[in-house]
């Protein structure tokens, strides 16, 4: 059974700092890893879709890695500001279009 | 197309009634996904559509739970006789089987039994 666990849980950064976000996975069959943002009390907005064969994907000032085979992602957040604010949440399936299994998320909160 | 849709946003219901979700997936995704979150936990899969197939169902889903996709366009949850431990965000969203896009999730709806 894939289990998926978020390291930290919350994180309360000041504004402008660089900030990871960890991400691991015990079974490294899976068909890719997403990563999603989650405003309190709203659904999910998918930032990044890393293939399987991929190591990384960047969007804007995020940037996401992939290692499989050790069954470990990271988020990078740049320049982190107040509106990064959210939980963070990765997800992997097994296959194609399978369901998705998620971690708990990391609380992030960015202070001006 | 703006993307998946769920209806209500909200809802409040005493315990013992029956509630029904819809969600509206993206158009061209054959594949629609149902997932229940309770307050700082991650989502937790219940089921999955494709088309007008239902392909797995999780074993949280229990005989008083009931999703349908008529036609493989929109679905529906419903749930009799809520109790109180079913308050929570359920999340629908959909993807094509080729998952070289992932998935795109709804807004959800809040359903809050008391």
């Amino acid at each position: 059974k894939q289990e998926v666990t978020q390291i930290p849980a919350a994180l309360s950064v000041p504004e402008g700092e660089n900030l990871v976000l960890n991400c691991s996975f015990t079974d490294s069959a899976i068909y890719n890893l997403q990563w999603f943002r989650q405003d309190p009390g709203k659904g999910l907005t998918s930032l990044l879709l890393i293939q399987s064969s991929q190591r990384e994907q960047t969007s804007g000032r995020l940037n996401a890695s992939l290692d499989k085979s050790s069954g470990r992602s990271t988020l990078y957040i740049a320049a982190s500001q107040p509106g990064d604010s959210a939980t963070y949440l990765c997800a992997v399936p097994r296959t194609s279009g399978s369901r998705l299994t998620f971690g708990e998320g990391t609380q992030l909160t960015v202070n001006p | 197309d703006t993307g998946v849709s769920q209806d209500p946003r909200h809802k409040i219901t005493k315990r013992g009634q029956n509630v029904t979700f819809r969600c509206d997936p993206i158009s061209e995704h054959n594949r629609l996904y149902w997932y229940r979150q309770t307050l700082g936990q991650g989502p937790e899969f219940l089921t999955y559509f494709q088309n007008e197939a239902q392909l797995e169902k999780s074993r949280l889903l229990s005989d008083r739970f009931s999703a349908e996709r008529p036609k493989g366009s929109f679905s529906t949850l419903e749930i009799q006789r809520t109790e109180q431990g079913d308050s929570a965000m359920y999340l629908c969203a959909s993807s094509l089987v080729q998952g070289l896009y992932g998935y795109t999730f709804g807004s959800g709806t809040r359903l809050t039994v008391v």
